[in-house]
């Protein structure tokens, strides 16, 4: 089994809809989760951290759930920039200087 | 975040050459890393680099394909010695961020490494 685990996707949503998409992950002493956003020949970028009790930035929302081992991504009335792909990363510890593994992402496009 | 910039942006290699590629930031770092992320894949840790001592390199990549240098808190350099086709790839250094989550990670623009 994989460390973390995504859907690849792609996902092809219209514009204005709502999207989610999860991500799991084997390792259950993981403490830091993250997403991040990469766009196509780019390099990832921090779209959020994922805390305990769920965490809200505009129209992303991120929550986790430790006793199932997966987190989500919830994205609310998407924009044609939403287009990307998503990257779940977990790391073992919460203090730092600790490998960050990456989920292989999940593709979105946003469809006008 | 910290601004970093990799230098080449991107290059075409042959075959049993080496390249080094250059990662700088903007401020003092104390943790920067190198990533690859190949063809479709998504990002595999290479090493940390540590300053003033060698790299500690992740399962499956050794020095002497990867040797790093860190000679300050500010600039890093990532060799792929002895080229194959196998190690065209993107090539990401990181830094940790100092936010409240110690190990969020922000990434270089990455360089192209193309081997023929």
């Amino acid at each position: 089994r994989k460390e973390v685990e995504q859907d690849p996707g792609p996902f092809n949503v219209p514009e204005g809809a709502t999207v989610a998409f999860n991500c799991t992950y084997s390792n259950s002493a993981s403490q830091s989760f993250f997403w991040y956003r990469q766009d196509c020949r780019k390099e990832p970028k921090l779209l959020m951290s994922v805390y305990s009790s769920g965490n809200e930035d505009g129209r992303f929302t991120a929550q986790l759930n430790r006793a199932s081992q997966y987190i989500s991504l919830l994205i609310r009335d998407s924009k044609l920039s939403d287009s990307a792909t998503y990257l779940c990363v977990v790391t073992p510890s919460n203090f730092g200087n600790e490998k960050l593994t990456f989920g292989t992402g999940t593709r979105l496009t946003i469809i006008p | 975040s910290a601004v970093i910039s990799q230098k080449p942006s991107r290059d075409i290699c042959q075959r049993g050459t080496s390249l080094t590629i250059q990662c700088q930031v903007d401020s003092q770092v104390t943790m920067m890393f190198w990533y690859r992320q190949q063809p479709g894949q998504s990002l595999t840790l290479i090493a940390t680099a540590n300053q003033g001592s060698e790299a500690t390199y992740e399962s499956g990549f050794v020095i002497d394909k990867f040797p790093i240098s860190r000679p300050n808190l500010t600039f890093s350099t990532l060799t792929v010695s002895n080229m194959s086709p196998e190690d065209s790839s993107i090539y990401l250094c990181s830094v940790e961020g100092s936010g409240l989550l110690y190990n969020e990670q922000f990434f270089g623009p990455g360089t192209r490494l193309t081997v023929l």
